[in-house]
């Protein structure tokens, strides 16, 4: 049961262009939902995150938004740069309690931006 | 800062043997973390611990065990290996409760 799904395992945008990655959720409990960025061959590191307080959160070049009746979220990139080419996980976490240290990953997006 | 760093990068066990998987922080975090990535799956969680001396399971224990002596260590414990095991294996920490969590580069390790 596959409680993260990203569903698109790849993602092809011309440099320039945006990018708009999906996530889709479904345990009603995760409040808290962060975005990581994988090169090959290296770890996750961390790009943004947003509380389920907020619909919106923005970082330069990067916002990710929230639709908690759709159980919805999506990554934005603008404008996508050669550089941005990598695999994102969506993850999600309860905010407190029992869940609250593990997060939950999608299986992952291959973004490639096309110079 | 170095991070997290993790040792061996790379690893090929037979099967039946055992190894163990080093993880080290040096940004005092008290939650420490071990993930496995399967070829085209997301991160899931081994063991995790919320400070020296305390761990816990996570979604797939069976086949490995850790140890938190100190707040800088988190080794990870493979015995009896088995072709299953076969991933990348990846160590985090993080300062609070499901936030965001720093990620070690990873050990790719092979059971064959």
């Amino acid at each position: 049961d596959q409680q993260v799904k990203q569903n698109s395992p790849s993602l092809s945008v011309q440099e320039g262009r945006i990018s708009i990655l999906n996530c889709d959720y479904t345990n009603s409990m995760f409040d808290y939902f962060l975005w990581y960025k994988k090169y090959p061959a290296e770890g996750p590191t961390f790009l943004i995150s947003i509380s389920s307080i907020k619909d919106k959160n923005e970082d330069g070049r990067f916002t990710v938004f929230l639709n908690k009746s759709a159980k919805h979220l999506s990554l934005h990139i603008v404008p996508s740069q050669p550089g941005d080419s990598a695999v994102y996980f969506c993850a999600a976490s309860e905010g407190s309690g029992a869940g609250s240290y593990q997060l939950t990953f999608g299986k992952g997006t291959k973004l490639s931006v096309i110079p | 800062n170095a991070g997290v760093t993790q040792t061996p990068k790379f690893r090929i066990l037979k099967i039946g043997q055992s190894m163990t998987l080093q993880c080290t922080q040096d940004m005092n975090h008290n939650y420490m973390y071990w993930y496995r990535q399967d070829p085209g799956m997301g991160l899931k969680l081994i063991y995790y611990s919320v400070g020296a001396g305390i761990t816990d399971k996570g979604e797939v224990p069976n086949g490995y065990n850790v140890s938190r002596s100190t707040t800088e260590d988190f080794p990870l414990r493979l015995e009896l290996a088995a072709p299953s095991q076969t991933s990348v294996y990846f160590c985090a920490s993080s300062t609070g409760l499901g936030y965001e969590q720093y990620f070690g580069p990873g050990t790719r390790l092979t059971v064959t």
